[in-house]
Order: C-alpha cells, then structure tokens, then sequence
C-alpha cells in the first residue's frame, strides 16, 4: 500500500517567514494530495490539495508543488502569521483505493510573534 | 459548521465498560470513516462504510464494533479496551466516486481516555 513520509515533525518560525513542509509518497498511482490543517482541539481541515495533472496550485499565501516523478510534494506558507500555527497534515490517495487517504505523521508549525 | 458532528466530545471509561461514539454527517455523503489519532503518528484509518456497506476494515481489534445504519450515521461500539486505545477518534464523510473537489471532511473528534 500507499506510505507517506513526512519532514520535518516540527517547525519554528519568525512571523513573516516562509515555512516549507515536505511529504513523499511510494506509490506512483496516488493522483490525489490534500493538506489539513489541524488546531489545538479542532478537527483537521482542508487548506489546499492539488491532482497530478498539476504540478503547482497557489492560494493567497499557501501554495503546493508536486513532482510526480520523484514522488515528493510540499506546502508552502509565506508571511507566516501566528494563527497560522498548527498541525499540518499530508495525505495522499490512490484512485483505486476507493477515497482511502494515506496521512503523513504531521508537522506542528510554531510561528513566533 | 456542522457537517460533520461527533458525540460525545469526550469520554473516559474502564477497560469493561461498554460504550458508543456517535457520528453524524449533513453534507449528503455517501461513504464515512473512522480514524484514529494518537500523538506522534500518522492518522490511522479504521473503518470505510460506502452507502452502508463496509467496504474497509484496517486489521482493528474486534473490540471496536462500527455500525453504519444509513448513511449519514456512523458509530463505534467499544467494549474491553485497553490503555493504548486512548485517542483521539475522528469520523469523516465523503462522496463516492470521487470527482473533482471531492476530499474527506472530518468531525471534531471524540477524545477517550481509557482508564
């Protein structure tokens, strides 16, 4: 099956800075690669995913790359505010796999003030 | 936001007790999930229900019991756990087949506490 690895486990950062989070995923079918977003207490919650016809996808201060061939995707946050800290989440999902998601172990980003 | 609920929010119980955790979703989805969040892992998927039908079961011990009776109800039944069942359990709701947009959308969680 799909296994995902994700780096680093934890972040800190000065607010204003730019955070980079990497995820690599094993099985080259995976089409499908969401970012969640979990606070203290709350549930996860989607912030951005990108397909594999895509090789970037950008909102506001958060972008995504993938590279299929090397089988890697990362999450880009810039001008980190401190509400921006919080558990993020990987995840990559196989087509045939019926919807199963596949979660990196999360990074917890701290963004200092 | 409401899509999707998850009772009770917290949960303390002995190793013989017999509980239930309660997941509702009001998105209209058709497929529901339940993971398992401890600290320092990866989300751990349990149990996959397509239109009530399980379609997943992720070598869990038979002391966790889900029920699908429709499909915008979810439940797991526990009994006999053990310490290392403390966590952090997450339902969450899909559309089937999976198109363009659909992603998974979690609750927020049920807290349990195994003593």
């Amino acid at each position: 099956g799909e296994n995902v690895e994700q780096h680093p486990s934890t972040l800190s950062v000065q607010e204003g800075d730019s955070a980079v989070i990497k995820c690599t995923y094993s099985d080259s079918a995976s089409n499908y690669f969401p970012w969640y977003k979990q606070e203290l207490g709350k549930r996860p919650q989607l912030i951005i995913d990108i397909r594999s016809n895509v090789g970037e996808k950008k909102d506001q201060r958060i972008a995504v790359t993938l590279n299929k061939t090397a089988k890697h995707f990362s999450l880009h946050i810039t001008e980190t505010q401190p509400e921006d800290s919080a558990v993020y989440f990987c995840a990559a999902s196989p087509p045939y796999n019926f919807n199963k998601f596949y979660f990196g172990s999360g990074t917890k980003l701290n963004v200092k003030p | 936001e409401t899509g999707v609920t998850q009772t009770p929010r917290h949960l303390v119980m002995g190793m013989t007790n017999k509980k239930s955790l309660k997941c509702e979703q009001h998105l209209g989805h058709n497929a529901m999930y339940w993971y398992k969040q401890s600290a320092k892992k990866p989300l751990e998927l349990m149990f996959v229900y397509s239109l009530e039908e399980r379609v997943e079961n992720n070598s869990v011990p038979s002391r966790f019991s889900p029920e699908c009776p429709n499909s915008s109800h979810l439940f797991l039944h526990l009994h006999t756990l053990q310490p290392e069942d403390s966590a952090l359990y997450l339902c969450a709701s899909s559309q089937e087949p999976r198109g363009n947009g659909n992603t998974i959308y979690f609750g927020e969680g049920s807290w349990l506490t195994v003593v």
